[in-house]
């Protein structure tokens, strides 16, 4: 079966630490990979997708970064945390080469409090 | 650019009355539509999309092109309909998500 798994579950970290939350999927291949933020009011804010090995699209410009290094692995980073980048960051999958007809399946998400 | 806009940040709905939850998009193609719940404590998930004209729990949703809209419905409110609830808009890889409606049902 497909799961998703994202760690760590909540993280706190001083401004202008570095910054890694790690994503996995597991059941299944060449999956679409997502992190978006969650916060209150704003709803859903996609912050990158990736469709492959090394392949990212980044949709807002901010202090973080992404990356893929293997099939099933994101990660999402950042070198000097902000204290805007506190916040609930999850990340999903969708199967397939296209996202039609492929919802998203979404991780447990990480609470990250910058202080 | 594509857009999805839920004007409702919260509607609060007595038990039995029927639900209508707003949503609109903009985009220039063919838009495939979804709608996502989170329950509490439960992860963000598929609650229901325009594909598949299906009706899960009891909610449906209709594509209307014209009005460019994606409404959520419910005949008669249950408690546990009480969640957070996303409209979101597919384009190429990318999945647009509106700012959500917390649903809240009332005894």
């Amino acid at each position: 079966s497909q799961t998703i798994h994202q760690w760590p579950a909540t993280l706190v970290q001083p401004v202008g630490s570095p910054l890694s939350l790690e994503c996995t999927v597991e059941g299944t291949s060449n999956p679409n990979l997502y992190w978006y933020r969650q916060a209150a009011g704003r709803g859903l804010q996609l912050l990158f997708y990736s469709v492959g090995i090394g392949q990212i699209s980044s949709e807002v410009p901010q202090n973080l970064s992404a990356s893929r290094p293997q099939d099933r692995q994101f990660i999402l980073s950042s070198k000097k945390l902000l204290l805007s980048d506190s916040g609930f960051y999850l990340c999903a999958y969708g199967q397939g080469s296209s996202s039609y007809n492929s919802p998203l399946h979404f991780g447990n998400g990480t609470r990250l409090t910058v202080t | 650019a594509q857009r999805v806009t839920q004007p409702e940040k919260l509607l609060s709905v007595f038990k039995g009355a029927p639900v209508e939850l707003k949503c609109n998009y903009s985009y220039s193609g063919s838009p495939e539509l979804f709608w996502y719940v989170q329950y509490s404590r439960q992860r963000l998930q598929l609650l229901l999309r325009h594909i598949s004209r299906e009706s899960i729990k009891g909610f449906t949703a209709d594509l209307n092109k014209g009005e460019t809209s994606f409404h959520l419905k419910k005949p008669f409110a249950q408690e546990e309909d009480s969640a957070m609830y996303y409209c979101a808009l597919t384009r190429d890889d990318k999945i647009i998500f509106g700012k959500g409606t917390r649903l809240h049902i009332l005894p």
